[in-house]
């Protein structure tokens, strides 16, 4: 199995711009995690979701934010407008039956 | 609700000396535990877990860590460190009736030759 693919994994835009992350999680995995790591504030859960419905988004900063999973392997993260404080690694995980989770590459953004 | 400490931000060792890194944990039923690593520009790597039975468990590049439910402890150790084991260890502790899991802090591990 590749593991879970993330894409892409360097982002530079400009403030005010529109932002997709993308996440293909491991085939039968259940349950998708979406994260993001500064070092200011370490390593945050945004939001996850089992059999592709969201079940807590409470760690979604602000409404600028959002994340859809279409079918099970394939999820994203949007970001709209993009500010330079939403500069991070954000990594997307995957599990079965929310066991250990498998984290995928990372995307690093980096908003100007 | 469930929360999970590292009380050490960092960790310091000579190659070939035992290492601990230090996690408590605090859930309301029976804990889920784990331990990952991050290796610089990587993701999370999962190292062990815990669900049930002996609470000795072992886990990859030699690593174990011990269950201890009076002390609500799971402390990750190695017998003997290694250079390449330098990295970012992160415990983390879901609650048997909980969807996610809840990360410590990270620890970050030091072994000098």
């Amino acid at each position: 199995d590749a593991g879970v693919i993330q894409s892409p994994r360097h982002e530079v835009t400009e403030m005010g711009q529109e932002v997709t992350l993308r996440c293909k999680p491991i085939s039968g995995h259940n349950s998708l995690f979406w994260y993001r790591q500064t070092m200011m504030r370490g390593l945050e859960l945004l939001i996850y979701f089992n059999n592709n419905v969201p079940i807590d988004d409470s760690g979604m900063p602000e409404d600028r934010f959002s994340a859809k999973m279409p079918n099970a392997s394939f999820s994203t993260l949007k970001i709209q407008p993009s500010e330079p404080r939403d500069s991070a690694v954000y990594f997307c995980a995957s599990s079965a039956l929310l066991n250990e989770q498998f984290f995928g590459p990372g995307t690093r953004l980096t908003v100007l | 609700a469930q929360s999970v400490a590292q009380p050490e931000d960092q960790v310091n060792v000579a190659e070939g000396n035992p290492l601990t890194v230090k996690c408590t944990y605090s859930v309301s039923g029976n804990p889920y535990l784990f331990w990952y690593v991050q290796y610089p520009n990587r993701g999370l790597q999962f190292l062990l877990k815990y669900i049930t039975g002996d609470n000795l468990v072992k886990g990859s590049y030699g690593f174990e860590a011990e269950f201890n439910k009076s002390q609500t402890s799971f402390h990750l150790k190695k017998p003997s460190a290694l250079v390449s084991d330098s990295a970012l260890y992160f415990c983390a502790v879901r609650d048997t009736n909980a969807g996610k899991s809840t990360f410590g802090d990270g620890t970050t591990l030091t072994v000098k030759p």
